[in-house]
Protein backbone atom coordinates (compact mmCIF):
# COMPACT_ATOMS: atom_id res chain seq x y z
CA UNK A 1 0.00 0.00 0.00
CA UNK A 2 1.39 3.53 -1.35
CA UNK A 3 0.11 4.73 2.68
CA UNK A 4 -1.87 7.95 3.13
CA UNK A 5 -1.84 10.43 0.12
CA UNK A 6 -2.31 13.16 0.49
CA UNK A 7 -2.26 16.68 -2.29
CA UNK A 8 -0.74 19.29 -2.67
CA UNK A 9 2.32 19.17 -0.92
CA UNK A 10 2.58 22.75 -0.71
CA UNK A 11 0.01 25.04 -1.67
CA UNK A 12 0.37 29.35 -1.34
CA UNK A 13 -2.55 31.10 -2.23
CA UNK A 14 -3.76 34.66 -1.60
CA UNK A 15 -5.59 35.63 1.41
CA UNK A 16 -9.43 35.23 0.67
CA UNK A 17 -9.09 32.47 -2.31
CA UNK A 18 -10.71 29.18 -1.71
CA UNK A 19 -8.16 26.02 -0.95
CA UNK A 20 -9.23 22.70 -0.99
CA UNK A 21 -7.02 19.88 0.17
CA UNK A 22 -7.04 16.11 -0.92
CA UNK A 23 -6.37 13.06 1.35
CA UNK A 24 -6.50 9.14 -0.08
CA UNK A 25 -6.64 6.59 3.04
CA UNK A 26 -5.29 3.58 3.36
CA UNK A 27 -7.42 0.65 1.60
CA UNK A 28 -9.31 -1.05 4.16
CA UNK A 29 -9.41 2.14 7.15
CA UNK A 30 -12.54 2.73 8.58
CA UNK A 31 -11.57 6.17 10.69
CA UNK A 32 -10.12 9.57 8.79
CA UNK A 33 -8.85 12.44 10.76
CA UNK A 34 -7.43 16.26 9.66
CA UNK A 35 -4.82 17.39 11.74
CA UNK A 36 -3.28 21.08 11.80
CA UNK A 37 0.47 21.52 13.17
CA UNK A 38 1.65 24.97 13.97
CA UNK A 39 4.46 25.68 15.97
CA UNK A 40 1.79 27.75 18.76
CA UNK A 41 -0.54 25.28 18.97
CA UNK A 42 1.10 21.56 17.76
CA UNK A 43 -0.85 19.02 16.57
CA UNK A 44 -4.81 19.78 16.38
CA UNK A 45 -7.12 17.42 15.24
CA UNK A 46 -9.82 18.99 13.58
CA UNK A 47 -12.34 16.47 12.23
CA UNK A 48 -12.56 12.68 11.82
CA UNK A 49 -14.77 10.38 9.73
CA UNK A 50 -16.06 6.95 10.70
CA UNK A 51 -17.29 4.54 8.33
CA UNK A 52 -17.40 8.18 5.79
CA UNK A 53 -19.50 9.67 8.58
CA UNK A 54 -18.31 12.96 10.21
CA UNK A 55 -17.83 11.73 14.11
CA UNK A 56 -15.97 14.76 15.65
CA UNK A 57 -15.85 18.32 14.30
CA UNK A 58 -15.44 20.28 17.36
CA UNK A 59 -11.71 21.40 16.15
CA UNK A 60 -12.78 23.21 13.38
CA UNK A 61 -11.90 26.57 14.02
CA UNK A 62 -15.06 28.54 12.17
CA UNK A 63 -17.59 28.12 9.52
CA UNK A 64 -14.75 28.77 6.94
CA UNK A 65 -13.40 25.07 7.07
CA UNK A 66 -15.48 22.00 6.01
CA UNK A 67 -14.61 18.66 5.16
CA UNK A 68 -16.15 15.94 3.41
CA UNK A 69 -15.71 11.66 2.94
CA UNK A 70 -18.01 11.14 -0.03
CA UNK A 71 -16.63 7.70 -0.07
CA UNK A 72 -14.39 5.09 1.65
CA UNK A 73 -11.17 6.35 -0.69
CA UNK A 74 -11.24 9.99 -0.43
CA UNK A 75 -11.78 13.23 1.95
CA UNK A 76 -11.19 16.95 0.96
CA UNK A 77 -10.40 19.80 3.83
CA UNK A 78 -11.58 23.39 2.54
CA UNK A 79 -11.32 26.63 3.43
CA UNK A 80 -13.24 29.13 1.65
CA UNK A 81 -12.20 32.24 2.31
CA UNK A 82 -8.69 31.78 3.25
CA UNK A 83 -6.94 33.90 5.98
CA UNK A 84 -3.17 34.50 6.39
CA UNK A 85 -3.89 32.61 9.99
CA UNK A 86 -4.52 29.59 8.08
CA UNK A 87 -1.19 28.89 7.02
CA UNK A 88 -0.14 25.46 8.67
CA UNK A 89 0.86 22.26 7.63
CA UNK A 90 -1.97 20.14 7.37
CA UNK A 91 -2.37 16.48 7.82
CA UNK A 92 -4.39 13.53 7.20
CA UNK A 93 -4.53 10.12 8.99
CA UNK A 94 -6.37 7.02 8.77
CA UNK A 95 -6.75 4.08 11.01
CA UNK A 96 -8.64 0.84 11.26
CA UNK A 97 -10.45 2.61 14.53
CA UNK A 98 -11.08 5.86 16.27
CA UNK A 99 -9.76 4.41 19.38
CA UNK A 100 -6.96 1.62 20.31
CA UNK A 101 -5.15 1.33 16.76
CA UNK A 102 -2.31 3.65 15.69
CA UNK A 103 -3.15 6.10 13.17
CA UNK A 104 -0.52 5.84 9.83
CA UNK A 105 -0.43 9.76 8.96
CA UNK A 106 0.14 11.11 5.11
CA UNK A 107 2.97 13.45 4.29
CA UNK A 108 0.89 16.85 4.77
CA UNK A 109 0.04 20.03 2.71
CA UNK A 110 2.35 23.04 3.90
CA UNK A 111 -0.55 25.54 2.75
CA UNK A 112 0.63 29.35 2.95
CA UNK A 113 -1.51 32.17 2.71
CA UNK A 114 -0.14 35.83 1.59
CA UNK B 1 -12.06 14.54 28.25
CA UNK B 2 -8.47 12.96 27.82
CA UNK B 3 -5.73 15.35 28.35
CA UNK B 4 -1.81 14.69 27.94
CA UNK B 5 0.97 16.45 29.11
CA UNK B 6 4.66 15.52 27.58
CA UNK B 7 8.28 16.23 29.22
CA UNK B 8 10.68 17.79 28.65
CA UNK B 9 9.61 19.72 25.36
CA UNK B 10 13.46 19.87 24.53
CA UNK B 11 16.08 17.28 25.37
CA UNK B 12 19.60 16.74 24.05
CA UNK B 13 21.82 14.23 24.34
CA UNK B 14 25.00 12.84 23.45
CA UNK B 15 25.82 10.33 20.99
CA UNK B 16 25.70 7.04 22.55
CA UNK B 17 23.51 8.48 25.40
CA UNK B 18 19.77 7.36 26.94
CA UNK B 19 16.83 9.32 26.14
CA UNK B 20 13.89 9.49 28.42
CA UNK B 21 10.71 11.31 27.42
CA UNK B 22 7.84 11.25 30.06
CA UNK B 23 4.13 11.67 29.32
CA UNK B 24 1.58 11.74 31.66
CA UNK B 25 -2.52 11.16 30.96
CA UNK B 26 -5.68 12.21 33.19
CA UNK B 27 -8.62 9.66 31.48
CA UNK B 28 -7.71 6.13 33.71
CA UNK B 29 -10.24 4.76 31.20
CA UNK B 30 -7.69 5.05 28.36
CA UNK B 31 -5.76 1.58 27.21
CA UNK B 32 -3.72 2.51 24.08
CA UNK B 33 -0.54 4.65 24.18
CA UNK B 34 1.26 4.78 20.94
CA UNK B 35 4.90 7.17 20.36
CA UNK B 36 5.08 9.05 16.81
CA UNK B 37 8.30 10.06 15.87
CA UNK B 38 8.13 13.23 13.58
CA UNK B 39 11.22 14.00 11.13
CA UNK B 40 11.59 17.53 9.29
CA UNK B 41 9.55 18.13 6.64
CA UNK B 42 7.55 14.45 7.24
CA UNK B 43 4.14 13.55 8.89
CA UNK B 44 4.62 11.45 12.36
CA UNK B 45 5.16 8.14 12.33
CA UNK B 46 4.29 5.51 14.72
CA UNK B 47 7.16 3.89 16.50
CA UNK B 48 5.55 1.94 19.22
CA UNK B 49 2.55 1.17 20.72
CA UNK B 50 1.98 -0.19 24.48
CA UNK B 51 -1.89 -1.48 26.12
CA UNK B 52 -3.02 -1.15 29.25
CA UNK B 53 -2.29 -4.53 29.95
CA UNK B 54 1.21 -4.61 29.65
CA UNK B 55 3.68 -2.67 31.63
CA UNK B 56 6.36 -2.55 29.29
CA UNK B 57 7.45 -3.19 25.43
CA UNK B 58 11.02 -3.50 24.08
CA UNK B 59 11.69 -3.07 20.11
CA UNK B 60 15.59 -2.94 19.58
CA UNK B 61 16.48 0.33 20.50
CA UNK B 62 13.18 1.63 21.93
CA UNK B 63 10.99 0.30 25.07
CA UNK B 64 7.95 2.32 26.47
CA UNK B 65 7.00 1.49 29.96
CA UNK B 66 3.47 2.04 31.13
CA UNK B 67 2.71 2.84 35.16
CA UNK B 68 -1.56 3.09 34.89
CA UNK B 69 -1.50 3.53 38.38
CA UNK B 70 -0.12 6.81 38.35
CA UNK B 71 -1.25 7.45 34.81
CA UNK B 72 1.99 7.77 33.27
CA UNK B 73 3.85 6.07 31.07
CA UNK B 74 7.55 7.29 29.40
CA UNK B 75 9.79 6.16 26.07
CA UNK B 76 12.86 4.97 26.55
CA UNK B 77 15.99 4.82 23.85
CA UNK B 78 18.91 3.36 24.05
CA UNK B 79 22.39 3.90 22.46
CA UNK B 80 21.31 7.12 20.66
CA UNK B 81 22.07 8.16 17.54
CA UNK B 82 22.25 10.99 15.22
CA UNK B 83 19.56 9.56 12.91
CA UNK B 84 17.03 9.62 16.59
CA UNK B 85 16.83 13.42 16.30
CA UNK B 86 13.32 14.26 15.45
CA UNK B 87 10.14 15.56 17.32
CA UNK B 88 8.51 12.73 19.30
CA UNK B 89 5.01 12.07 20.74
CA UNK B 90 3.07 10.59 22.58
CA UNK B 91 -0.53 9.49 22.86
CA UNK B 92 -3.55 7.93 24.76
CA UNK B 93 -6.98 6.66 23.53
CA UNK B 94 -9.94 4.38 24.63
CA UNK B 95 -11.07 7.08 27.29
CA UNK B 96 -14.31 8.78 27.09
CA UNK B 97 -13.24 10.94 24.40
CA UNK B 98 -12.44 7.61 22.24
CA UNK B 99 -9.89 9.48 19.67
CA UNK B 100 -6.16 9.96 20.06
CA UNK B 101 -5.07 12.52 22.02
CA UNK B 102 -1.83 13.46 21.46
CA UNK B 103 0.88 15.40 23.90
CA UNK B 104 2.33 18.90 22.57
CA UNK B 105 5.69 17.16 22.03
CA UNK B 106 9.88 16.89 22.31
CA UNK B 107 12.39 17.74 20.33
CA UNK B 108 14.94 15.60 20.57
CA UNK B 109 18.59 16.16 19.52
CA UNK B 110 21.27 13.98 19.17
CA UNK B 111 25.01 15.26 19.25
CA UNK B 112 27.55 13.05 17.08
Amino acid sequence: DAGVIQSPRHEVTEMGQEVTLRCKPISGHNSLFWYRQTMMRGLELLIYFNNNVPIDDSGMPEDRFSAKMPNASFSTLKIQPSEPRDSAVYFCASSFSAENYGYTFGSGTRLTVV
Amino acid sequence: GENVEQHPSTLSVQEGDSAVIKCTYSDSASNYFPWYKQELGKGPQLIIDIRSNVGEKKDQRIAVTLNKTAKHFSLHITETQPEDSAVYFCAASGGSQGNLIFGKGTKLSVKP
